[in-house]
């Protein structure tokens, strides 16, 4: 079982709809991540969360935002995306940056129709 | 050139068979190195956390080779479960937050 949960599993979106993924840890991590990954490739970093503060955006798109209301949840919200968009989003968590490892949820596949 | 680098694979071993994957790195300054697998259509999950001295959890192996910049993951008595693919992490403690991924290697056991 995952100690990271995100919701939803599952995600079919227009291109002109406006959602949001959630993801939620009780670990106490203070550290809390969104990935994005296309099959058959590694899971490629959009944002970091450190101790509340955005510390890496990595040149993602602004139809991507970010937001982290507290240390345990951190939500992804999406407007106008592309197709190309479609991919699996996986939310992870650490103790702190750097030595520790990532602890990923489930995932949220999402698809942009 | 990639910042981390995996065996492409795939690998196709037989039940029982011992299989080995090497990851290089190129940044020296890399200080933790994790291997993870993920299944087909799931999260990564850790595997195992690998350690300058070498470390072990049951059938697998993992080692560090810091003179030459690698790490190892040795798979012993391989089973139909391990099929996954093998993804090779290597963080940068001073860059905090930022961990860098290998392609992964696929491993498929055969029966």
């Amino acid at each position: 079982d995952t100690e990271v949960t995100q919701t939803p599993k599952h995600l079919v979106m227009g291109m002109t709809n406006k959602k949001s993924l959630k993801c939620e840890q009780h670990m106490g991590h203070r550290a809390m991540y969104w990935y994005k990954q296309k099959a058959k490739k590694p899971p490629e970093l959009m944002f970091v969360y450190s101790y509340e503060k955005l510390s890496i955006n990595e040149s993602v798109p602004s139809r991507f935002s970010p937001e982290c209301p507290n240390s345990s949840l951190l939500n992804l919200h999406l407007h106008a995306l592309q197709p190309e968009d479609s991919a699996l989003y996986l939310c992870a968590s650490s103790y702190e940056g750097g030595s520790s490892p990532l602890h990923f949820g489930n995932g949220t596949r999402l698809t942009v129709t | 050139r990639k910042e981390v680098e995996q065996d492409p694979g795939p690998f196709n071993v037989p039940e029982g068979a011992t299989v080995a994957f090497n990851c290089t790195y190129s940044n020296s300054a890399s200080q933790s190195f994790f291997w993870y697998r993920q299944d087909c259509r799931k999260e990564p999950k850790l595997l195992m956390s690998v350690y300058s001295s070498g470390n072990e959890d049951g059938r697998f192996t993992a080692q560090l080779n810091r003179a030459s910049q690698y790490i190892s993951l040795l798979i012993r008595d391989s089973k139909l479960s391990d099929s996954a693919t093998y993804l090779c992490v290597v963080n940068r403690n001073t860059n905090a937050g930022k961990s860098t991924f290998g392609d992964g290697t696929t491993l498929t056991v055969k029966p």
